[in-house]
């Protein structure tokens, strides 16, 4: 079945850089993928779904990239700021073997002014 | 807007303990899960269900029974607490579909003394 892995554990950076989290999953029939984001004490708050379909996804202050050749997908957080600080996961809904979504192990950012 | 309510917050069982998590949702979702987060582990599946009545095993389920009594809520029972336990369980919802994003909880943390 699908496996998901995703690095670096841990990141810390300085406020104004950029951040780069990457995932990489084993089936090329995966179609959708997200990204989810968790701050302390909190549950999961969705970032982005990503489509197989388009390559490249702007959010506010990130950018998703899905490589299908390479089956990685990577979030960018571009300009990072404090707030960015968190927990972030990707999650991949397998095309086989159910509905529900597997998760990487998530990255742990750190954001320092 | 909806919600997903989790109850306990917190937990603190004795080991061998029969402990009972609840979870609700008012978004009229089919689809409900429980997940487990352990420190650098990311998210494990242990049970879900698509519809009233429903379960599905995930990789997580031993030591587990669910119970989806009606649409908007979805149960997780320890059946036997191990002792130094530490974890998050996390309760989500979504439409059917390979497309939905499951919209989470805040969680409850569960101690076992």
């Amino acid at each position: 079945g699908e496996q998901v892995e995703q690095r670096p554990p841990h990141l810390s950076v300085r406020e104004g850089d950029s951040a780069v989290i990457i995932c990489t999953y084993t089936d090329p029939n995966s179609y959708y993928f997200f990204w989810y984001k968790q701050e302390p004490g909190a549950g999961l708050q969705l970032l982005m779904k990503v489509f197989s379909s388009t390559e490249i996804n702007e959010g506010q202050g990130f950018t998703v990239l899905l490589n299908k050749k390479d089956k990685q997908l990577s979030l960018n957080l571009t300009a990072a700021h404090p707030g960015d600080s968190a927990v972030y996961f990707c999650a991949v809904n397998p095309y086989q073997g159910g509905r529900a979504l597997i998760f990487g192990t998530g990255t742990t950012v750190s954001v320092s002014p | 807007g909806g919600i997903i309510t989790q109850t306990p917050k917190f937990l603190i069982g004795q080991e061998g303990q029969k402990l009972t998590l609840k979870c609700q949702q008012n978004f009229n979702h089919d689809t409900m899960y429980w997940y487990r987060q352990d420190s650098g582990k990311g998210l494990r599946l242990i049970y879900y269900s698509i519809t009233e009545n429903d379960l599905q095993k995930g990789d997580l389920s031993e030591g587990y029974d669910a119970s989806r009594e009606k649409k908007s809520s979805f149960s997780l029972t320890v059946t036997s607490a191990q002792k130094n336990e530490m974890a998050v369980f996390l309760c989500a919802s979504s439409l059917q579909g390979n497309n939905q994003a499951p919209l989470f909880g805040e969680g409850t943390r569960l101690s076992v003394l």
